[in-house]
């Protein structure tokens, strides 16, 4: 059975001060490794996906990557709003994705 | 830009009654997911449809549950029975590859 562990729960930082959330997987078959975004009550919003391990994705403050057993999504100089939750997510052998419990992250002006 | 449109965004229910949730994906994917979200929990797949038909399905997608794609451009999520313990937050998905894109969501309360 597919399993992903993300670390910390809850993360909180000053503004500008960088940082990394982790996501630990085991997965039979890895097909992707996902990052989405969640803000409450909305839906996951895509980031980025991994295919390889030492594949890297950048996009504005964030930057995900991939080795064999872990994903990072790398925070440079956060802002307020990049105040959300961030899920990780695996497609494996099943057809769904499997995902993580989300690290809270909030920013502090 | 194209995103996944889901409706009622939330819905007040009986326990016992159906419920059907509705949800419109991106036009050119071909892959359509439900997912569930409980109150402070992990999103949890539900099931997968591609070519008009179930593709997979998880444990929770139990014969209370069923999917349609009634004409080209929805796709439904129906509870037959509703318990309390189906209240969550619900997600639709659709992919053209290998990307999933999810709609916003509908809040569903059963009391």
């Amino acid at each position: 059975e597919d399993q992903v562990t993300q670390s910390p729960e809850a993360l909180r930082l000053q503004e500008g001060e960088s940082s990394s959330l982790n996501c630990s997987y085991t997965v039979s078959g890895l097909r992707g490794l996902f990052w989405y975004r969640q803000d409450p009550g909305k839906g996951p919003e895509f980031l980025f996906t991994l295919y390889s391990a030492g594949e890297e994705k950048e996009k504005e403050r964030l930057k995900a990557t991939l080795t064999k057993k872990e994903s990072f999504l790398h925070i440079t100089a956060p802002k307020p709003e990049d105040s959300a939750t961030y899920l990780c997510a695996s497609a494996g052998g099943a057809d769904g994705l499997t995902f993580g419990k989300g690290t809270h992250l909030i920013i502090q002006p | 830009e194209p995103e996944v449109t889901q409706t009622p965004s939330h819905q007040v229910t009986q326990m016992g009654q159906e419920v059907i949730l509705r949800c419109v994906p991106i036009s050119n994917h071909l892959y359509f997911y439900w997912y569930r979200q409980i109150l402070g929990q992990k999103v949890e797949f539900l099931v997968s449809f591609y070519n008009n038909e179930i593709s997979e399905k998880s444990e929770i997608f139990d014969d209370q549950f069923s999917v349609e794609r009634p004409d080209g451009s929805n796709f439904t999520l129906k509870i037959r029975s509703t318990k309390l313990e189906d209240s969550a937050m619900y997600f639709c998905a659709s992919r053209p590859s290998s990307e999933a894109f999810f709609g916003q969501g509908t809040r569903l309360t059963v009391v």
